[in-house]
């Protein structure tokens, strides 16, 4: 069976400071994968997607980047920390047959 | 572009009784995937029911089950004998077959009470 693993579930970084949280995929090939992140009490915004290796497309202009150096692999990344970049990161995968979304544990982060 | 609106941001519900949750969307496509997804406070999102928009009955798992209103681009959740469990927030979400990425609504607050 698939399955989806983010990490770390928790972290708490200075403005200013880098930024790395990865998503890993078990259990299917080729997946289409996502980073959507959510604010206290909001919905889902689309950050960014990815069809394939090397394939990035962004939803939201910001200081956030992604990569996917390999096929089961989906990286978040920023050089400099804002404040307004705290919140609740989700990475998913889509079944692709209906387009149903599977999602990770999600990871909280923290600007101070 | 595509929209989904839910439009009661909390409800409230007693255990045992039964609650609706409404959705609605805009789209001009014909084929496309409905989706409830439910975030409990460990705030990870667990997929709850879905249905395909060519099909005409409606989608049930369980104690949850859909209305879907093709034609008002209407799309309710409908939760029976409501449990302490499904306290949590409830996403609506739209997706068409050869679209790379979901819409979500914002979100409808559910508590559950005694």
């Amino acid at each position: 069976s698939q399955t989806i693993h983010q990490w770390p579930a928790t972290l708490v970084q200075p403005v200013g400071s880098p930024l790395s949280l990865e998503c890993t995929v078990e259990g299917t090939s080729n997946p289409n994968l996502y980073w959507y992140r959510q604010a206290a009490g909001r919905g889902l915004q689309l950050l960014f997607y990815s069809v394939g290796i090397g394939q990035i497309s962004s939803e939201v202009p910001q200081n956030l980047s992604a990569s996917r150096p390999q096929d089961r692999q989906f990286i978040l990344s920023s050089k400099k920390l804002l404040l307004s970049d705290s919140g609740f990161y989700l990475c998913a995968w889509r079944a692709y047959r209906a387009g149903e979304l599977f999602f990770g544990e999600g990871s909280r982060l923290t600007v101070l | 572009a595509q929209t989904v609106t839910q439009s009661q941001p909390e409800m409230s519900v007693q255990e045992a009784e039964t609650v609706t949750l409404s959705c609605t969307y805009d789209t001009s496509e014909s084929d496309y995937y409905l989706f409830w997804y439910k975030q409990p406070p460990s705030r990870q999102m667990i997929l709850v029911i879905r249905q395909e928009a060519y099909k005409q009955q409606n989608a049930t798992e369980n104690r949850f089950s859909v209305n879907f209103q093709k034609a008002a681009k209407s799309f309710s959740l409908k939760i029976s004998d409501s449990q302490l469990g499904d306290a949590a927030m409830y996403f609506c979400a739209y997706n068409t077959g050869t679209a790379s990425k979901l819409t979500f609504g914002t979100g409808t607050r559910l508590q559950v009470t005694l």
